[in-house]
């Protein structure tokens, strides 16, 4: 069964650098999106993309995050200048329609210190 | 404003009795509900959905769930519960309001424990 695969599955980094958090989505899927999880909280959308744009994003999205499609298969996410409060399992998801169930990956732990 | 509730952090049950997970949803219009879980480590699976049609929709290992429009809930329920069902299970409702809005908004999650 085809599924969303994510890499690193642990990324630690410092307070003020880049990361990029990588995804590939499910091959036939249209439509994808990030996630994050700060431990004990919430799941919260961060962002949903298709045809090579976003279409939505939430508040917590801001200049310090982008994301690109840079080939056929990879969908990252990028935090230019990381804080202690980035600190979260990322998700990134991808579906056919919107009508349909998103399909997760395993997740990226991002730990800032 | 759009929301979901799960109202019990935890849920305890004994294996082979049925449980209950419960959700209630706050959403213009007719939502599509969802149910995922999430076991220790990994990432959210898919367990079910309601879309329109039958109030009581079939999902994996078992579960099934059950849309009430009058009391906006989406239950999830399983007749007879494993100790392999103790995980994390998250009730979400994807938003319709207008345009391109796909997003999921998601419950705080419940913990269930199916004690031996």
């Amino acid at each position: 069964e085809p599924e969303v695969t994510q890499t690193p599955s642990h990324q630690v980094t410092q307070m003020g650098q880049e990361v990029i958090l990588r995804c590939v989505p499910i091959s036939n899927h249209l439509y994808f999106y990030w996630y994050r999880q700060i431990l004990g909280q919430k799941v919260e959308f961060l962002v949903s993309f298709y045809n090579n744009e976003i279409s939505e994003k939430s508040e917590i999205f801001d200049d310090q995050f982008s994301v690109e499609r840079p080939d056929g298969s990879n969908f990252t996410l990028k935090i230019r200048s990381t804080k202690l409060e980035d600190s979260a399992m990322y998700f990134c998801a991808s579906n056919q329609d919107r009508a349909r169930e998103q399909y997760f990956g395993p997740g990226t732990r991002l730990t800032v210190t | 404003a759009q929301s979901v509730a799960q109202p019990e952090d935890q849920v305890n049950v004994a294996e082979g009795n049925p449980l209950t997970v419960k959700c209630t949803y706050s959403v213009s219009g007719n939502p599509y509900l969802f149910w995922y879980v999430q076991y220790p480590n990994r990432g959210l699976q898919f367990l079910l959905k309601y879309i329109t049609g039958d109030n009581l929709v079939k999902g994996s290992y078992g579960f099934e769930a059950e849309f009430n429009k009058s009391q906006t809930s989406f239950h999830l329920k399983k007749p007879s519960a494993l100790v392999s069902d103790s995980a994390l299970y998250f009730c979400a409702v994807r938003d319709i309001r207008a345009g391109n809005n796909r997003k999921l908004i998601w419950g705080l999650g419940t913990s269930l424990a199916v004690n031996p």
